[in-house]
């Protein structure tokens, strides 16, 4: 079975521009998390989906933004970027919304780089 | 809020040698534990989990011990190898659903042969 996979591999844009990174979660898997990884760090959480309602969102700007579709597949939006909005974005997903150790699985990542 | 401290890296040791690095925590209630594993160029793994205290996660040779308390979750390996050369990430879940992952900053594990 394949794994989460994300689109595109990497990407760079410019100060002011708008963006989207897409995710597919594993096939029966029902929530998609999405975390922010700056070079360095470890990654931060932005938001998670499930059943395509929003489950938790972390301290992010209204920048960022994110939506799930009834494939579970899922897109996160971030409008006007920023030079500090270079990172990996991960995407992660899982059977369920939460619950006592809920495994997360995560996807390669997208780079995007912010020129 | 919730948050994760690991010990800072790089770690460098020889084949074979014996590895600990350090994950202490700070959370409400009952966390769940985990550790990730991050190879180059790949994304993460999880390599290892505890969901109550004194609970011993463990796998491909990896150990945790989830200790309430010292609020620790150390990962050790008795023997590492050059292929365990990757960054590991301490962390963890907790709250209402248990919904998002709070990671510590990654400890990079150099292995030379």
């Amino acid at each position: 079975d394949a794994g989460v996979t994300q689109s595109p591999t990497h990407l760079i844009k410019t100060r002011g521009q708008h963006v989207t990174l897409r995710c597919s979660p594993i096939s029966g898997h029902k929530s998609v998390s999405w975390y922010q990884q700056v070079l360095g760090q470890g990654p931060q959480f932005i938001f998670q989906y499930y059943e395509k309602e929003e489950r938790g969102r972390g301290n992010f700007p209204d920048r960022f933004s994110a939506r799930q579709f009834p494939n579970y597949s899922s897109e996160l939006n971030v409008n006007a970027l920023l030079l500090g909005d270079s990172a990996l974005y991960l995407c992660a997903s899982s059977l369920a919304s939460g619950g006592v150790g809920n495994e997360q699985f995560f996807g390669p990542g997208t780079r995007l780089t912010v020129l | 809020g919730d948050s994760v401290t690991q010990m800072e890296g790089p770690v460098t040791l020889s084949e074979e040698a014996f590895l600990t690095i350090n994950c202490t925590y700070t959370a409400t209630g009952y966390p769940s534990l985990f550790w990730y594993v991050q190879y180059p160029g790949e994304g993460l793994q999880l390599l290892l989990k505890a969901t109550k205290a004194d609970d011993k996660g463990s796998n491909k040779g990896f150990e945790a011990t989830y200790r309430k308390e010292t609020t620790s979750f150390h990962l050790e390996k008795g023997s590492v190898q050059v292929s365990d050369s990757a960054v590991y990430f301490c962390a963890l879940s907790s709250g209402t659903g248990r919904r998002a992952l709070t990671f510590g900053s990654g400890t990079r594990l150099q292995v030379q042969p």
